[in-house]
This record gives C-alpha cells, structure tokens and sequence, in this order.
C-alpha cells in the first residue's frame, strides 16, 4: 500500500545549528505535503506545506524541499533552538477528493545546549 | 487564538465499555477529523466529517466506531465496545478548507487507555 516514511527516527543537532529532517514518501500522486511538530503531551502542530507544482518553501526559519523525481522531502530548521525539540512527522494527501492526510513515522529531533 | 479543545485529557475505561470523546473545533471551521495515535506510533486517520455526514473513514473506523456534530459546536468520537487495542492518543482536527489542504488544526488529544 501507500506510504509515508521518514529515514531516521532520531537527530540530535547542536544549538544554533541547522537541522535537516527527511522524508520518503511512495504515493506519486500525492499533491499536498504537510510538516506537523509534536511536542510531548500535545497535538501535531503545522509547521509549513508545499504542494506538489512547487520545489521550494521557505517560512520563519524553515525552509521545505520537494523532490519529485525522487519521492523525497526534506525540512530545514535554521540556527535550532532548544524549542524546537519534538517529533516532527511528514504528512501527504493524495490527489481527488481524499481528504485525509497519511502521516509519517516521525523523527525525534534533539537539540543539544 | 482559536483552538480546538478536546475532553477529556485522559480517560480510563474497561474493555467492552462505551467511551465518547468530545472536541470543540474552531467556529469557523468546516471541516472535521478525528485521528489517533498509538504510543510510539504515527498519527493514523480515522474519520472526516463535512457538512453533517462522514466524508472519508479509514479501515480502522469500523462499526464500533461512531461520529457526531450533536450541536453548532461539539464533534464527538464514540466507541461502543472498547478493545485493548484501542487504547492510544485521540487527536481532533478542524480545518477551514476542502480538501484537507491548508493548515489543520489539531487539539492536545484525548488519551484513552482501556483495561
């Protein structure tokens, strides 16, 4: 079946440094991509989206990479603080009239002091 | 800023027990979801709902599984008969447009755990 997938499930990054979190997805006629953070005990909180015409998307210090030809997503955090610690999930929704959103595994994302 | 508010935070229940969840989305918003997750798990679709019937569900939303908008303001999940397995995080989500594009909303979730 179709799925979404992240490489790593952990990153440990150093304050001040530039995270990139990546993610595989399978689905081709996925249109609409999503990024959610997830800190402990709350909901998936919506970061950035990009849709499937666009390459590039950028946000207050994040920036969303779309590589069609490869099925592959990415996102950047610039200059990470200890706030953005979480889980960061990916998440798509196919082409028509689907209105769910299929979500990653999620990648624990550490930032060290 | 708007929210979308879930009760309760957490709920404990025995197995074969009716469980609702309920959720406040935002007022100007449309579109409605429930999703859940399982410890350590992605966060895995449910159900949609849109203009006062179930617009999507998953293989997960089975018979077990009910929604409702019972009035202009709650949305409620209800499970008739709880399994163990469906002890997870329950998230609502609200959005504005169709299509489940553009930002979703989500509340902090209803942790159910079934004994």
């Amino acid at each position: 079946g179709e799925s979404v997938g992240l490489h790593l499930p952990t990153l440990s990054v150093q304050e001040g440094d530039n995270s990139i979190i990546n993610c595989a997805y399978s689905n081709s006629a996925s249109d609409y991509f999503i990024w959610y953070k997830q800190e402990s005990g709350k909901g998936p909180q919506f970061i950035i989206d990009i849709r499937s015409n666009m390459d590039k998307r950028q946000g207050q210090r994040v920036t969303v990479l779309l590589n069609k030809t490869v099925k592959h997503l990415s996102l950047q955090i610039a200059a990470t603080q200890p706030g953005d610690s979480a889980v960061y999930f990916c998440a798509e929704k196919g082409s028509g009239s689907a209105r769910q959103l299929t979500f990653g595994s999620g990648t624990q994302l550490t930032v060290l002091p | 800023e708007p929210e979308v508010t879930q009760t309760p935070s957490h709920q404990v229940t025995q197995m074969g027990q009716e469980v609702i969840l309920r959720c406040v989305p935002i007022s100007n918003h449309l579109y409605f979801y429930w999703y859940r997750q399982i410890l350590g798990q992605k966060v895995e679709f449910l159900v949609s709902f849109y203009n006062n019937e179930i617009s999507e569900k998953s293989e997960i939303f089975d018979d077990q599984f009910s929604v409702e908008r019972p009035d202009g303001s709650n949305f409620t999940l209800k499970i008739r008969s709880t399994k163990l397995e469906d002890s997870a995080m329950y998230f609502c989500a609200s959005g504005r447009w169709a299509g489940g594009t553009g930002e979703l909303f989500f509340g902090e979730g209803s942790r159910l755990t079934v004994l």
